[in-house]
């Protein structure tokens, strides 16, 4: 059974450009949601994906958007970045219709944004 | 929108020894699920234990435990005989029954003492 994984590690971006964020959600699982950690706070929702649709969304502006692909894997991106975008981005996979849906995250990408 | 607290910022105990990290909630709804996750410097949030509401039995997993008070609102995790690997951040978590979203609290760093 393989986890969740995350593509880049690290990221570095200026101002004002659009970023990709890559996720492979955990085999068998057919959700995923993203996540937005600041430095020395909890994750905070973004949104989730399911059956390639957005399945919920959290207090983010529309420049935050996704896809979710036939394999359950997902993209976040991010236009027109701003300074407070720097944070580490969570992907977390779940497997719909199961009782808890328990989420299972990735390591994270660390977004910095100059 | 659902609230969780967690006002210990830093918690530290003798290897071996008994610690317990606290967590509040609030929400309107009865059947909710309550997380502890843990989140080691190499990032990746683990889940260590899980709590349905409808469970008057409280979780246990090993040497972590919970004390689950639902009338309070209190979510409780307790570790015993604490090794240097339990060193990490630990947030508390809330997703209600009927939603895909989770909350977390601003988490509890915890330093084990050899």
């Amino acid at each position: 059974e393989t986890g969740v994984t995350q593509s880049p590690t690290h990221l570095i971006k200026t101002r004002g450009q659009q970023v990709t964020l890559r996720c492979s959600s955990q085999s068998g699982h057919n959700t995923v949601s993203w996540y937005q950690q600041a430095l020395g706070q909890g994750p905070q929702f973004i949104f989730q994906y399911y059956r390639e649709e957005e399945n919920g969304r959290g207090n983010f502006p529309p420049r935050f958007s996704g896809l979710q692909f036939p394999n359950y894997s997902s993209e976040l991106n991010v236009n027109a970045l701003e300074l407070d975008d720097s944070a580490l981005y969570l992907c977390a996979s779940s497997l719909a219709g199961a009782v808890v849906r328990e989420q299972y995250f990735g390591p994270g990408t660390r977004l910095t944004v100059t | 929108a659902q609230t969780v607290t967690q006002s210990q910022p830093e918690m530290s105990v003798q290897e071996a020894e008994t610690v317990t990290l606290s967590c509040t909630y609030d929400t309107s709804e009865s059947d909710y699920y309550l997380f502890w996750y843990k989140q080691p410097p190499s990032r990746q949030m683990i889940l260590v234990i899980r709590q349905e509401a409808y469970k008057q039995q409280n979780a246990t997993e090993n040497r972590f435990s919970v004390n689950f008070q639902k009338a309070a609102k209190s979510f409780s995790l307790k570790i015993s005989d604490s090794q240097l690997g339990d060193a990490a951040m630990y947030f508390c978590a809330y997703r209600s029954a009927a939603g895909n979203q989770f909350y977390f609290g601003t988490g509890t760093s915890l330093t084990v003492i050899p």
